[in-house]
């Protein structure tokens, strides 16, 4: 069956260190997102890719980087720029095209990442 | 910056009762895409319903229906016959109306629905 794969499911990341975060789908959706979730702030963009080999910033990109070398994947790395990164983390893709229908995200199962 | 508003942070419901979920949106597009996704405590997203904006006729999915008033930029949902399992945060979005981002998805901060039995 198809659909996003996010992992691992539980992260604990020490304080300076990197951290990446996996996201692969085989939905063949051109668009992939990060998501940042914290408790009452609903859901944060940190970036999006529509294309292989570009990806932009959201509203929340610093601290954070990512690729797309791939269709497949889009992994995101928190930084130890990023002072708060405790949070719950979704990976999504669409088949969005510009000017064509919007049919929403399918989302991962998500990543809860803990800074000890 | 665009915003989608959910105006109640927590509600409950009794079993088989009906319940409505308000949403309000801001956005300068005459075609736009509005959706509720529901969110269980397995953290797993979950699209419940999607509206296209230009059509007038408010969607429907089983239990699940829509109230869209476009001029009002509001865009509730009814839960009707409400079950345990419906019991989740539920979050409204709008596409962004923001050139290369309007596949973009902007959310609100969710609503946390309670079914008691």
């Amino acid at each position: 069956d198809g659909g996003i794969t996010q992992s691992p499911k539980y992260l604990f990341r020490k304080e300076g260190q990197n951290v990446t975060l996996s996201c692969e789908q085989n939905l063949n959706h051109d668009a992939m997102y990060w998501y940042r979730q914290d408790p009452g702030q609903g859901l944060r963009l940190i970036y999006y890719s529509q294309i292989v080999n570009d990806f932009q910033k959201g509203d929340i990109a610093e601290g954070y980087s990512v690729s797309r070398e791939k269709k497949e994947s889009f992994p995101l790395t928190v930084t130890s720029a990023q002072k708060n990164p405790t949070a719950f983390y979704l990976c999504a893709s669409s088949i969005f095209r510009s000017g064509g229908e919007n049919y929403g995200y399918t989302f991962g199962s998500g990543t809860r990442l803990t800074v000890v | 910056a665009q915003t989608v508003t959910q105006s109640q942070p927590e509600m409950s419901v009794q079993e088989a009762e009906t319940v409505t979920l308000s949403c309000t949106y801001d956005t300068s597009e005459n075609n736009y895409y509005l959706f509720w996704y529901k969110q269980p405590p397995s953290r797993q997203m979950i699209l419940v319903i999607r509206q296209e904006a230009y059509k007038q006729q408010n969607a429907t999915e089983n239990r699940f229906s829509v109230n869209f008033q476009k001029a009002a930029k509001s865009f509730s949902l009814k839960i009707s016959d409400s079950q345990l399992g419906d019991t989740a945060m539920y979050f409204c979005a709008s596409t962004d109306s923001y050139g290369g981002s309007q596949g973009n998805l902007i959310f609100g901060k969710g609503t946390k629905l309670s079914v008691k039995p």
